[in-house]
């Protein structure tokens, strides 16, 4: 199983760049990088997913280095509605992907 | 498109007693998971079906806890006996197959069960 590490909180503030970075070391040739949100009382959301290099979509970017070791999620201008836990998961197909503590990220106004 | 849907929402028992949650997946989604997700920690999967068959059981204690996809559709996840410890929220999520985003899980809301 590729595990993963996170820290375990951040504080940034409106307006911020905020950027996430998640360690996986032992991860696999076919593994993918995928970034859960998950709100107080909510089931976690799907945010993005990597290979390798930078993938973006309306919501954040993804920056995956050429050795795959680690990837970093970047969420431009957070709100306070950006508090959350971002959840970092690698695997393939959602075989052996589990979620850790992930990132407790409060943002300030 | 409807999201998954689970029930009961809320659900308090005592301990030793027996509870079931029922989950409806995403209409088309052939992977099915239940997670636990304890106060203050990240979820944990229980168990994940692939249609109607057991994908992936490795952490779901056995001596208690049952679940079941007969119809490869909606699930139930059942606990019998309950204890202290599985004060809880129990989420579950379906994703696609074959169609290149089966890493997108999509979750239902829970059900937050506590046992007293």
């Amino acid at each position: 199983l590729a595990k993963t590490t996170q820290p375990i909180s951040m504080d940034s503030y409106e307006g911020q760049e905020v950027n996430i970075t998640c360690s996986h070391n032992n991860i696999a040739t076919n593994d993918y990088i995928t970034w859960y949100q998950q709100f107080p009382s909510q089931g976690p959301r799907f945010i993005i997913q990597g290979y390798k290099t930078k993938v973006t979509n309306e919501v954040a970017s993804l920056f995956i280095p050429a050795d795959r070791k680690s990837s970093t999620l970047s969420l431009p201008r957070v709100s306070l509605s950006d508090t959350a836990v971002y959840y970092c998961l690698v695997g393939l197909n959602n075989n052996d992907m589990r979620f850790g503590a992930g990132t407790r990220l409060t943002v300030k106004p | 498109e409807a999201g998954v849907a689970q029930s009961p929402r809320y659900k308090i028992i005592e301990k030793r007693q027996s509870v079931a949650f029922w989950c409806n997946p995403i209409s088309g989604h052939a992977t099915l998971y239940w997670y636990q997700q304890i106060l203050g920690q990240g979820p944990k999967l229980l168990i994940q079906f692939q249609n109607n068959g057991v994908v992936d059981d490795s952490q779901l204690p056995k001596d208690r806890f049952s679940a079941e996809r007969l119809k490869g559709v909606d699930s139930t996840l059942k606990i019998q006996p309950a204890k202290l410890e599985d004060s809880a929220v129990y989420l579950c999520a379906s994703s696609s197959y074959g169609t290149g985003k089966e890493n997108e899980q999509y979750f239902g809301p829970g059900t937050r069960l506590t046992v007293t």
